[in-house]
């Protein structure tokens, strides 16, 4: 079974400070890939970033980076340079090659204080 | 289309009614999934689509749920009879390759049954 642990329901942070999002996951398989999804008031899930776990380099997209520590099964999301509009709920979730759904955390609701 | 489109974006209903949701993927998506969202919770997946077959549909929580796909592309999510408990809000996502690829979000059905 695969499963996906955010231990954090809420956090808050300062506009212009950084801020890490925590994940862990389990999982058998070995060919298996890694998303941050955002999800903002307005209910529209968009793709925050992606990483495969056959690659050793985190990904990085502008102001989020990731920390994917594959043997601790780890993959926490850094916000840099907070802004107000990543006020969203972050879900954490994974999949493999051979699957069709991912599995979901149950959320982080991260508010960025002005 | 320019993104996963679902209709109704909110519908309310008498417990005991049937209900149909609708979800139109992006062109030439073969993956389509369904899942389920309590106020304020994580994702709870309920179905998965590759191409017109239902390979997963192990989180369809009774079988007063069904749904189809037809033509590769529209998804219908139907409830039977419904109850209070099935009150939620409703996404619809589609993906180019399955569990690899990520997946793109519709704004979801708010369901409420009264």
């Amino acid at each position: 079974a695969q499963t996906v642990t955010q231990s954090q329901p809420e956090m808050s942070v300062q506009e212009a400070e950084t801020v890490t999002l925590s994940c862990t996951y389990d999982t058998s398989e070995n060919n298996y890939y890694l998303f941050w999804y955002k999800q903002p008031p307005s209910r529209q899930m968009i793709l925050v970033i992606r990483q495969e776990a056959y690659k050793q380099q985190n990904a990085t997209e502008n102001r989020f980076s990731v920390n994917f520590q594959k043997a601790a099964k780890s993959f926490s999301l850094k916000i840099s340079d907070s802004q107000l509009g990543d006020t969203a709920m972050y879900f954490c979730a994974l999949s493999w090659s051979n699957a069709g759904k991912s599995t979901f955390g149950d959320g982080t609701t991260l508010t960025v204080k002005p | 289309g320019a993104g996963v489109s679902q209709s109704p974006s909110n519908k309310v209903t008498e417990k005991g009614k049937d209900v149909e949701l609708r979800c139109d993927p992006i062109s030439g998506h073969t993956a389509l999934y369904w899942y389920r969202q309590s106020l304020g919770q994580g994702l709870e997946f309920l179905i998965y689509f590759q191409g017109n077959s239902a390979p997963d549909k192990s989180g369809l929580p009774s079988d007063r749920f069904s749904a189809e796909r037809t033509g590769g592309s529209v998804s219908t999510l139907t409830i039977q009879r419904t109850q209070q408990e099935d009150s939620a809000v409703y996404l619809c996502a589609s993906s180019p390759r399955g569990g690899r690829t990520e997946a793109f979000f519709g704004q979801g059905t708010r369901l409420t049954v009264v």
